[in-house]
């Protein structure tokens, strides 16, 4: 199985800043064939479903915010969230689809600092 | 715009079977995508199940390939989770969803989500 570890586990950043999430997974996820990232992250606030927000690791979802953006390649993958807004607070998980069985990160807590 | 409902009973007896069921509009289960299923445990994070392509082939998640079985009934557009033999380890929120394919028929990211529902497992 393919483990995505997520780095911090949570984080708490003012409004306005910028948040930072890692992802890292334990083998490479770039198909060279097609020189994509199976990745995919997900914003889950609570007592909610997740949310996609980003796919082939930097494709962010139509109406997601440009706040958002997705970068890495390989096995090192980045969430960044500009100008951190109030609405922002939530648990932030990745997800590789490269290969069954699809595996998420444990999650990332941001909160307002 | 395509929506998931999840139902079934809440609770299940442990070593019974759990039967959940997601029930699709806005979309033909029929006309594409892989439809699946994750699961949360409470306070934990998100467990991949299983897929069902429109097509019928199926995959699981081999931490519980022996108990598992997804299936399709493109008639009700629904699919079904059976998952035998729980235990207090499969209590947890049961999640849907409908899974982007890109060309060649990969099975993608999850784009769309059920709101969950919760089950118990308890006597």
């Amino acid at each position: 199985d393919i483990v995505m570890t997520q780095s911090p586990d949570s984080l708490a950043v003012s409004l306005g800043e910028r948040a930072t999430i890692n992802c890292k997974s334990s083998q490479s996820i770039l198909y060279r064939s097609n020189n994509k990232n199976y990745l995919g992250w997900y914003q889950q606030k609570p007592g909610q479903p997740p949310k996609l927000l980003i796919y082939w690791a930097s494709t962010r979802e139509s109406g997601v915010p440009d706040r958002f953006s997705g970068s890495g390649s390989g096995t090192d993958f980045t969430l960044t969230i500009s100008n951190l807004q109030a609405e922002d607070v939530a648990v932030y998980y990745c997800q590789q689809y490269y290969s069954t069985p699809y595996t998420f990160g444990q999650g990332t807590k941001l909160e307002i600092k | 715009q395509v929506q998931l409902q999840e139902s079934g009973p809440g609770l299940v007896k442990p070593w019974e079977t759990l039967s959940l069921t997601c029930s699709v509009s806005g979309y033909s289960i029929s006309s594409g995508y892989y439809w699946d299923w994750v699961r949360q445990p409470p306070g934990r994070g998100l467990e991949w199940i299983g897929s069902i392509y429109h097509s019928g082939s199926t995959y699981y998640n081999p931490s519980l390939n022996s108990r598992v079985t997804i299936s399709i009934e493109t008639s009700k557009n629904q699919f079904s989770l059976k998952l035998i033999s729980v235990t207090a380890a499969d209590a947890a929120l049961y999640y849907c969803a409908r899974v982007a394919v890109s060309s060649g028929g990969s099975h993608n990211w999850f784009d769309s989500w059920g709101q969950g529902t919760r089950v118990t497992v308890s006597s």
